[in-house]
C-alpha cells in the first residue's frame, strides 16, 4: 500500500510568514509523529498523536508551532511567524497503534527554507 | 533524559567489503528499543534494523547484523558485502519501552560511503 506522503516536498518562505505543512499517514495507522531533522543532525522530536489527540508535545520548540490532526489521519504542522533558524527538513511518521513494539514509517518530508 | 552518540561522522568502505558504525547511548532505564535508520538522498528514513534490549540475541537483517552490549550501552551496525546502495546517512535511534514515551531519540549520523 502507500507509505506516508507529505506535502509540499519543498517550502520557501519569508521570514515572518505562516507555514502549513501536511503528512498523509499510511492508512489505518492510528499513531504520528513529527520530528525536525536540522542539517547535519538527526531528527528531533516534535510531537506524537494518538488518534487525534496529540499525547506528547512536549517537542515542540515555542508557542509558534501547533500541530493538529482534526479526523485522527491526515495532520498538518503549523508555523507562525517564521525565523531563519526554523529551516530544517521536517519528518513526519506514522505506526501503527503506537506501541514501543510498533515500527515507525517514515515520509519523505518537508524541506522548509526560510529567508 | 536519553541520549545517542555516534562518533563517527563518515565512513567509507571498499563495495562487497565488512563495515562497522558505532553507537552508544545513554539512558537509566533497562527496558528499551535500539535502532538503526538508513536516510539516502532522497531523504526518506528506511528502518535497517531493531534490537529489543530484554533479547541477549543479536539481531540481524540479512546483511545487517548488530552487536548490542547492553551493559557498555553500545549498539554498533555491521554491514557486510557492502554494495552501492547501501551509500548513505545511517542513524542510531533509541526508544523507551514505557508506555506514554514513545517518541525516538536519534543521533547525529554517519555518511556511509561506498568506493566501487
Amino acid at each position: 500500500g502507500a507509505g506516508v506522503s507529505q506535502t509540499p516536498s519543498n517550502k520557501v518562505t519569508e521570514k515572518g510568514k505562516y507555514v502549513e505543512l501536511r503528512c498523509d499517514p499510511i492508512s489505518g495507522h492510528t499513531a504520528l509523529y513529527w520530528y525536525r531533522q536540522s542539517l547535519g543532525q538527526g531528527p528531533e522530536f516534535l510531537i506524537y498523536f494518538q488518534g487525534t489527540g496529540a499525547a506528547d508535545d512536549s517537542g515542540l520548540p515555542n508557542d509558534r508551532f501547533f500541530a493538529v490532526r482534526p479526523e485522527g489521519s491526515v495532520s498538518t504542522l503549523k508555523i507562525q511567524r517564521t525565523e531563519r533558524g526554523d529551516s530544517a527538513v521536517y519528518l513526519c511518521a506514522s505506526s501503527t497503534a503506537g506501541r514501543s513494539t510498533d515500527t515507525q514509517y517514515f515520509g519523505p518530508g518537508t524541506r522548509l527554507t526560510v529567508l | 533524559a536519553q541520549t545517542v552518540t555516534q562518533s563517527q561522522p563518515e565512513m567509507s568502505v571498499q563495495e562487497a567489503e565488512t563495515v562497522t558504525l558505532s553507537c552508544t547511548y545513554d539512558t537509566s532505564e533497562s527496558d528499551y528499543y535500539l535502532f538503526w535508520y538508513k536516510q539516502p538522498p532522497s531523504r526518506q528514513m528506511i528502518l535497517v534494523i531493531r534490537q529489543e534490549a530484554y533479547k541477549q540475541q543479536n539481531a540481524t537483517e540479512n546483511r545487517f547484523s548488530v552487536n548490542f552490549q547492553k551493559a557498555a550501552k553500545s549498539f554498533s551496525l555491521k554491514i557486510s558485502d557492502s554494495q552501492l546502495g547501501d551509500a548513505a546517512m545511517y542513524f542510531c535511534a533509541y526508544r523507551s519501552a514505557l508506555i506514554g514515551n514513545e517518541k525516538l531519540t536519534f543521533g547525529t549520523g554517519t555518511r556511509l560511503t561506498i568506493i566501487p
